[in-house]
């Protein structure tokens, strides 16, 4: 089974607009760690938010927020007020306590529709 | 903080050349680096986990002999590109963790090489 699954290869959203983009892991190990990354088109990979598995609040930085439902096994991630510069691929990720592996999700691509 | 530099960006060579492509950590100790090939569009795929000090931990179907990898100090990690051919082209970035917990700790990405042989 895929540890990190992002059903959304492609999202739209118009700017100043809010935009949801999915991920839902899969783990047995009750200590992970989940992140979201951002990847624009020139390559690098820019760390936006993480949120911890006995975390008990939803992780917020700036305009991202993370919305951690535990027992759906979903960490969406919320941009509110879309700019044109948050067009990009977005990454969601998995580190297990029991290892020290990074597993990505197959990415979406968010366009910000001026 | 946390500044990972990966060096060179760009690389256009010819068939047969071997590249190498360094990663540093800038202002952390990394015992253990991570390199990453990328093909457009698609996600990360990891390729071998660099440990300091001793031999690299490939991913199933990659040629150890082809990416050698070494991991030389707490601060520097290579990937060199042995006899590279043109199916070698791709996106290749590294990253790195803090020492600490590591369910914490976000892997801090170089800015990737694009390697292009001709």
């Amino acid at each position: 089974a895929q540890k990190i699954t992002q059903t959304q290869p492609g999202m739209f959203v118009q700017e100043k607009e809010a935009v949801t983009l999915d991920c839902t892991y899969d783990t047995s190990d009750p200590s992970y760690g989940l992140f979201w990354y951002k990847q624009p088109s020139s390559g690098e990979m820019i760390f936006l938010i993480y949120q911890g598995s006995y975390d008990q609040q939803n992780a917020t930085e700036g305009r991202y927020s993370l919305n951690f439902q535990k027992a759906r096994k979903s960490a969406n991630l919320v941009i509110s007020a879309s700019q044109l510069g948050d067009s990009a691929m977005y990454f969601c990720a998995m580190r297990e306590g029991r290892g020290n592996q990074f597993y990505f999700g197959t990415g979406t691509s968010l366009t910000v529709i001026p | 903080g946390a500044v990972v530099s990966q060096h060179p960006s760009w690389v256009i060579c010819k068939s047969g050349t071997s590249v190498k492509i360094e990663c540093r950590s800038l202002d952390f100790q990394a015992t253990t680096m991570f390199w990453y090939r990328q093909f457009p569009k698609q996600s990360l795929m990891l390729m071998a986990t660099s440990n300091e000090g001793s031999k690299a931990t490939y991913e199933q179907g990659v040629e150890k002999d082809k990416f050698l990898i070494n991991h030389a100090s707490l601060t520097l990690s290579t990937l060199t590109v042995t006899s590279a051919h043109p199916e070698d082209s791709s996106f290749y970035i590294c990253s790195a963790s803090q020492q600490g917990k590591w369910i914490y700790q976000p892997q801090h990405f170089g800015d990737g090489t694009r390697l292009s042989i001709l």
